[in-house]
């Protein structure tokens, strides 16, 4: 399996432009988690899906944020309008439910800067 | 809601000196651990996880980790330091209140390994 392909790999983009940041995860994962890293915050999770549902986006920082999973190999993430603060590295992860101690996947993460 | 500590941001060893990076956990019923490794530019990949099968876990690259009930920690180990071990590293607990999927992760520790 090529694992979690997330792109792209590097955004740049300007204050106010909206942006979408996609996710595959690994064929038969049931979970997919998007996660953000900064250097002052660490690593966030933003929302997470069980089956395509959205299971808990209590992370999701605002409105502007919103993610999407339309079929079980595909999700996006969208910033509408973004803003400079938005700027990190955007990871997606797949698991499998087995147990609760299955251990989640990870891509290369996007890097996001908004000028 | 479960959470976890990691004691220390940076860490610096000398190449063939011991490893110890720290990890705290909270959470009220039995946790699953995880220790994940990103190297620059990478996303986080497993080291090792806490199955509750024993209380001293082998993961890849020589690393290891004891689950302390007592202490609520699970710190990682590894007896000799390699320069390819230079990376961050992240602890992280899944399985809290409720029993959520999702994981939480600390906020890292950063290993520096000296020639």
């Amino acid at each position: 399996d090529a694992g979690v392909i997330q792109s792209p790999r590097h955004e740049v983009t300007e204050m106010g432009q909206e942006v979408t940041l996609r996710c595959k995860p690994i064929s038969g994962h049931d979970y997919l988690f998007w996660y953000r890293q900064t250097m002052m915050r660490g690593l966030e999770l933003l929302i997470y899906f069980n089956n395509n549902v959205p299971i808990d986006d209590s992370g999701m920082p605002e409105d502007r944020f919103s993610a999407k999973m339309p079929n079980a190999s595909f999700s996006t993430l969208k910033i509408q309008p973004s803003e400079p603060r938005d700027s990190a590295v955007y990871f997606c992860a797949s698991s499998p439910y087995r147990e609760l101690n299955t251990e989640a996947f990870f891509g290369q993460g996007t890097r996001l800067t908004v000028v | 809601a479960q959470s976890v500590t990691q004691l220390g941001s940076h860490v610096s060893v000398s190449e063939g000196a011991l490893v110890l990076l720290r990890c705290n956990y909270s959470s009220s019923v039995p946790p699953y651990l995880f220790w994940y490794v990103q190297y620059p530019n990478q996303g986080l990949q497993l080291l090792l996880k806490y199955t509750s099968a024993a209380t001293l876990v082998k993961g890849i690259n020589g690393f290891e980790a004891e689950f302390k009930k007592s202490e609520t920690s699970f710190h990682l180990t590894k007896p000799s330091a390699h320069m390819s071990d230079a990376a961050e590293y992240f602890c992280a607990v899944s399985r809290g209140q409720g029993g959520s999927e999702k994981l939480v992760f600390g906020k890292g520790t950063k290993l520096t390994v000296n020639p």
